[in-house]
């Protein structure tokens, strides 16, 4: 089956340790993004990516990093410069272009302790 | 104007309840929209695409006034099942770039 994979589902983390959230995807998709979701809130842009090698910042890139080695994925790097970074990661995926829809992961949950 | 911003809700109205959301966007060049729900602790699903003035599905209906920048979602004959966050999607003024709202909370009740 086509689909998005995030992993894992629930992350706990020690403040001062970096972390790195997967997204996986086997669509084919070109684009691939990544959300952060606050309690309720909205989904803020954190990077976004149209093609391999290649992504740009979102809203709230400052404290995260990410790489795009291979079409299939795009991990998420939550550093310790992150402040806050207690929330719920999504990863999505889309067919290049702004016209088409964004198929999401499940969601990572990441916690510090 | 923000690029997407929705009515901050949250909404409740009983089962059988006619109930429209809007959202405004910015970005006039938009050429597309999307509606998503999503359920508590869920990730979003699309519900709806908009493309040129409107769409409908069953109880749901989405329309888009360009000239004043919103999109409306309708949802008619409430369902309990209906009960969730809705978020509109736009895209932003950076290609590739989609932007959402802060999503409007519905629940609906006996």
């Amino acid at each position: 089956d086509g689909g998005i994979t995030q992993s894992p589902k629930y992350l706990f983390r020690k403040e001062g340790q970096n972390v790195t959230l997967s997204c996986e995807q086997n669509l084919n998709h070109d684009a691939m993004y990544w959300y952060r979701q606050d309690p309720g809130q909205g989904l803020r842009l954190i990077y976004y990516s149209q093609i391999v090698n290649d992504f740009q910042k979102g809203d709230i890139a400052e404290g995260y990093s990410v790489s795009r080695e291979k079409k299939e994925s795009f991990p998420l790097t939550v550093t310790s410069a992150q402040k806050n970074p207690t929330a719920f990661y999504l990863c999505a995926s889309s067919i290049q272009g702004e016209n088409t829809e964004a198929f999401f992961g499940q969601g990572t949950r990441l916690t510090v302790v | 104007r923000k690029e997407v911003e929705q009515d901050p809700g949250p909404f409740n109205v009983p089962e059988g309840a006619t109930v429209a959301f809007n959202c405004t966007y910015s970005n006039s060049a938009s050429q597309s929209f999307f509606w998503y729900r999503q359920d508590c602790r869920k990730e979003p699903k699309l519900l709806m695409s908009v493309y040129s003035s409107g769409n409908e599905d069953g109880r749901f209906t989405a329309q888009l006034n360009r000239a004043s920048q919103y999109i409306s979602l309708l949802i008619r004959d409430s369902k309990l099942s209906d009960s969730a966050t809705y978020l509109c999607v736009v895209p932003g003024t950076s290609y590739g770039k989609l932007t959402f709202g802060q999503g409007t909370i519905l629940t609906v009740h006996p």
